[in-house]
């Protein structure tokens, strides 16, 4: 069976900062690996995805993830944050081998603070 | 404009009453998913439809039916509605392909079960 877990269920930073949202994950075969992020009363939208290739992958806003397969790790991280990055932010993994089933992990809010 | 429509966006409902929750894309997607969203346990998926007449379960199921007859629509239907059925539902879709994952999420039905 394949999981995510992201071990912080909040993560604060101050506006210009850093930012890493940590994500790992198991599967059996090959990981596709994807990012999404929720606004407040709002859908899921697409921020970036790991297929294959460069394990640094560049998304929306900004955006970009380190693949780490050793770690089994997928870390979310934008070099300067900004308050309108604050939401809750969800990674998924699917098996490239398996189905089509996408699971996700529980999420992490993001606060910037000003 | 490409979009996913989900009707209604909100409903308070009693136990037992059937209801039907309506899922829309005007994409063309093949892959069309159902999920449901509880505070500390993130997105987990209910059923899923890879094309017209083809879904399968994904990983809370019970007490849910869907149908997929035409391309563009994926409704879901609770027989009999419970409380522990109370909850935020995202329909979503994506195109075919390693794209499969890249979902478009509708806006969300938040409903009360009662």
């Amino acid at each position: 069976a394949q999981s995510v877990a992201q071990p912080e269920d909040q993560v604060n930073v101050a506006e210009g900062n850093p930012l890493t949202v940590k994500c790992t994950y198991s599967v059996s075969g090959n990981p596709y690996l994807f990012w999404y992020v929720q606004y407040p009363n709002r859908g899921l939208q697409f921020l970036l995805k790991y297929i294959t290739g460069d394990n640094l992958v560049k998304g929306s806003y900004g955006f970009e993830a380190e693949f780490n397969k050793s770690q089994t790790s997928f870390h979310l991280k934008k070099p300067s944050a900004l308050v309108s990055d604050s939401a809750l932010y969800f990674c998924a993994v699917r098996d490239g081998a398996g189905s089509y089933q996408l699971t996700f992990g529980k999420g992490t809010k993001l606060s910037v603070i000003p | 404009e490409a979009q996913v429509t989900q009707n209604p966006r909100y409903l308070i409902t009693v136990t037992g009453k059937k209801l039907t929750v309506t899922c829309s894309q005007n994409m063309n997607h093949e892959y069309m998913s159902w999920y449901r969203q509880d505070p500390g346990l993130g997105l987990r998926q209910i059923y899923y439809s890879m094309n017209v007449e083809v879904t399968d379960k994904g990983d809370v199921p019970e007490g849910y039916k869907v149908s997929r007859k035409e391309k563009r629509n994926f409704p879901l239907i609770l027989e009999s509605p419970s409380p522990n059925q109370t909850s935020l539902y995202f329909c979503a879709s994506s195109a075919r392909g390693t794209s499969y994952n890249e979902q478009f999420f509708g806006p969300g039905t938040r409903l009360t079960v009662l």
